[in-house]
């Protein structure tokens, strides 16, 4: 166990919804990145929060943000979504002064 | 722009027996971490190994140990005494020192046979 919590494990949603996921750093954590791992694909790095301010962006589209909220907890939402959206969604974070990324359990998201 | 590449999709190993998985990147900087992480079928992502590029000896951690060359921009996983529960998708990374960017590489799925 990592530390680093997910939910939901999985979700289910249809073309041109809206979806929220949440993660929760490692206590004392101040960095939040996301990944998005489509069929057994490597990960892309999608974005990264220190201490509630966007730090990097990587591979993001457009319909996609995030925010880390004052708890450090963070939030990825996506939105208009589309079949290739479907994907496995991880959180990771790290400690101050620390470049290890310890990540989440994932969730799993299938748009159909 | 960062890369990296693991040239080998699947590799297989007899239960006991030794595996090197290959790792290359690409980069202009002197300063980066690199890491090695496990993805059994749960997907849930493991750290194994984790290498700081100032440091030439390289990074043990049980069964698991890395070979790292930085002037070749090498950095391969050796799994000694493979167990069945090493039977993983494993992912190179890249880290640089100036930033929080983490690259990927697409992974090597590696089959244990009993």
């Amino acid at each position: 166990d990592s530390g680093v919590t997910q939910t939901p494990k999985h979700l289910i949603t249809a073309t041109g919804q809206r979806v929220t996921l949440r993660c929760s750093p490692r206590s004392g954590d101040l960095s939040v990145y996301w990944y998005q791992q489509s069929l057994d694909q490597g990960l892309q790095f999608l974005i990264h929060y220190y201490n509630g301010e966007e730090r990097a962006k990587g591979n993001i589209l457009e319909r996609f943000s995030a925010q880390q909220f004052p708890d450090l907890h963070s939030e990825l939402n996506l939105s208009s979504l589309e079949l290739g959206d479907s994907a496995l969604y991880f959180c990771a974070s790290s400690g101050l002064g620390s470049y290890t990324q310890y990540f989440g359990p994932g969730t799993r998201l299938t748009v159909l | 722009a960062q890369t990296v590449t693991q040239s080998q999709p699947e590799m297989s190993v007899q239960e006991a027996e030794t595996v090197t998985l290959s790792c290359t990147y690409d980069t202009s900087e002197s300063d980066y971490y690199l890491f090695w992480y496990k993805q059994p079928p749960s997907r849930q992502m493991i750290l194994v190994i984790r290498q700081e590029a100032y440091k030439q000896q390289n990074a043990t951690e049980n069964r698991f140990s890395v070979n790292f060359q930085k002037a070749a921009k090498s950095f391969s996983l050796k799994i000694s005494d493979s167990q069945l529960g090493d039977a993983a998708m494993y992912f190179c990374a890249y880290r640089s020192a100036a930033n929080n960017d983490m690259r990927f590489g697409a992974g090597t799925r590696l089959t244990v046979k009993p």
